[in-house]
């Protein structure tokens, strides 16, 4: 069980266009949804956490009109970046929180996605 | 400010035992988990502890101390493939998780 996948895993897009994300909980309903971002050789940075059926809360730092989330179902969460830039290239992974344990609160990650913008 | 400091990289052999530390200081405490990340793929769940004490699953084993504020995983039996980062996180009293920056873990045969 907690299963989290994502996708695509892969995208390539030009400057300015906007890129959707998406991160399905496939066996469990996840009423909380996490986004983080890695650069290479970095750690994980929280992007946002993304409630359903209500709006997300993003971190210091993170711009919310840029970064659209969407947590539609109790298991669907979408990013949208928006305008993307080359700087946006990174990798995008989400996470679910499975409230069901043992042990309960466990975050599970989806695969990820690379973004590239060219 | 809350913080999480694990050692950013570590080298082992193959068959031997490594012990990854990790410190916390958070505002809060509803357990410690342990997360692997292979080079380019999502991290994966490895372990959890929200009591004191050795929570022992396989070859990993994962200690919690909360009155020091102190955690390890241990790998015992080294494989190739047991290189990776591992990641420490704690969950505060929001429920939120606070990630250290992993520590990357090398082995040689």
């Amino acid at each position: 069980g907690a299963v989290v996948s994502q996708h695509p895993s892969w995208v390539i897009c030009k400057s300015g266009t906007s890129v959707k994300i998406e991160c399905r909980s496939l066996d469990f309903q996840a009423t909380t949804m996490f986004w983080y971002r890695q650069f290479p050789k970095q750690s994980l940075m929280l992007m946002a956490t993304s409630n359903e059926g209500s709006k997300a809360t993003y971190e210091q730092g993170v711009e919310k009109d840029k970064f659209l989330i969407n947590h539609a179902s109790l298991t669907l969460s979408t990013l949208t970046v928006t305008s993307a830039h080359p700087e946006d290239s990174s990798f995008y992974i989400c996470s679910a929180r499975d409230l069901r344990g043992p042990p309960q609160e466990t975050q599970y990650f989806g695969p990820g996605t690379r973004l590239l913008v060219l | 400010g809350q913080n999480i400091d694990q050692p950013t990289e570590m080298t082992a052999t193959e068959g031997a035992i490594v012990q990854i530390n990790c410190t916390y200081q958070t505002s809060g405490f509803n357990g410690l988990f342990w997360y692997q990340q292979h080079a380019g793929e999502a991290p994966t769940f490895l372990s959890y502890n929200v009591l004191d004490g050795l929570e022992e699953k396989g070859r990993f084993s994962s200690f919690l101390s909360r009155s020091k504020g102190y955690s390890y995983l241990l790998l015992k039996e080294l494989q190739m493939k047991d290189s990776a980062s591992y990641l420490c996180a704690v969950m505060d009293s929001n429920y939120q998780l606070i990630w250290g920056a992993g520590t990357k873990l090398i082995i040689k045969p």
